[in-house]
């Protein structure tokens, strides 16, 4: 069965710093890998996806994340965090077959301070 | 941005009432997915169908939980007698299948 550790419950980063939000995931096969972010009261949004390929992977707002197979990571990487990405992040997973349904890690709550 | 539409926003139940939420996908996407957000933020997937057919439903679903994606109409998920417990954010998805899961705002059910 899968499984997705986010193991920063929260963060705190002032802004215009660098963050990095982590992600390790157990799977018999490597999953899709997808970074979710939840702001107050609504939905969940698409920030990136990995597939397979370049293991560096850019998303929307200035995010990257890396794919790690040896680590069995995912993490999320922005260089200039801006106020309004406070928020819950969520890294999910999910396998190429059978019921596609995700699997989610607990979330990081990211507050960002001036 | 997702066009995954989901109604009502917010539902009010007291216990042992039904609740009943729809969904509509967005345009082309055969798959379509109810997840369970509680309050510590814990997603628990409920029921996903292909072309109206069920994939896979949890346990929970087949007791007190009923769901449908009928064509041509919106889907739904319905609880039948609501329990405290069941008060969380419902969250529809949908997708192309093996691919990406585009999210409705959700409905935020309360049960009193």
């Amino acid at each position: 069965a899968q499984s997705v550790t986010q193991p920063d419950a929260r963060v705190t980063v002032s802004e215009g710093a660098s963050l990095q939000l982590r992600c390790k995931y157990s799977s018999s096969v490597t999953p899709y890998l997808f970074w979710y972010v939840q702001y107050p009261r609504q939905g969940l949004q698409l920030l990136l996806k990995y597939y397979s390929g370049d293991p560096v992977v850019q998303g929307v707002n200035g995010f990257e994340a890396e794919f790690s197979k040896s680590n069995s990571s995912f993490h999320l990487r922005k260089a200039s965090v801006h106020w309004s990405d406070s928020a819950v992040y969520f890294c999910a997973v999910s396998l190429n077959t059978g019921n596609y349904k995700y699997v989610f890690g607990a979330g990081t709550r990211l507050k960002v301070i001036a | 941005n997702s066009k995954v539409i989901q109604t009502p926003r917010y539902l009010v139940k007291g216990q042992g009432q039904k609740a009943k939420m729809r969904c509509i996908p967005e345009k082309g996407h055969p798959v379509v997915f109810w997840y369970q957000q509680n309050k510590n933020n814990e997603f628990k997937f409920l029921i996903n169908f292909q072309n109206q057919e069920v994939l896979q439903q949890i346990d929970m679903t087949e007791k007190r939980f009923s769901a449908e994606c009928p064509s041509n109409s919106p889907c739904s998920l319905e609880i039948q007698s609501s329990e405290a417990g069941d008060s969380a954010l419902y969250l529809c998805a949908s997708s192309l299948g093996t691919d990406t899961q585009y999210f409705g705002p959700g409905t935020r059910l309360l049960v009193l």
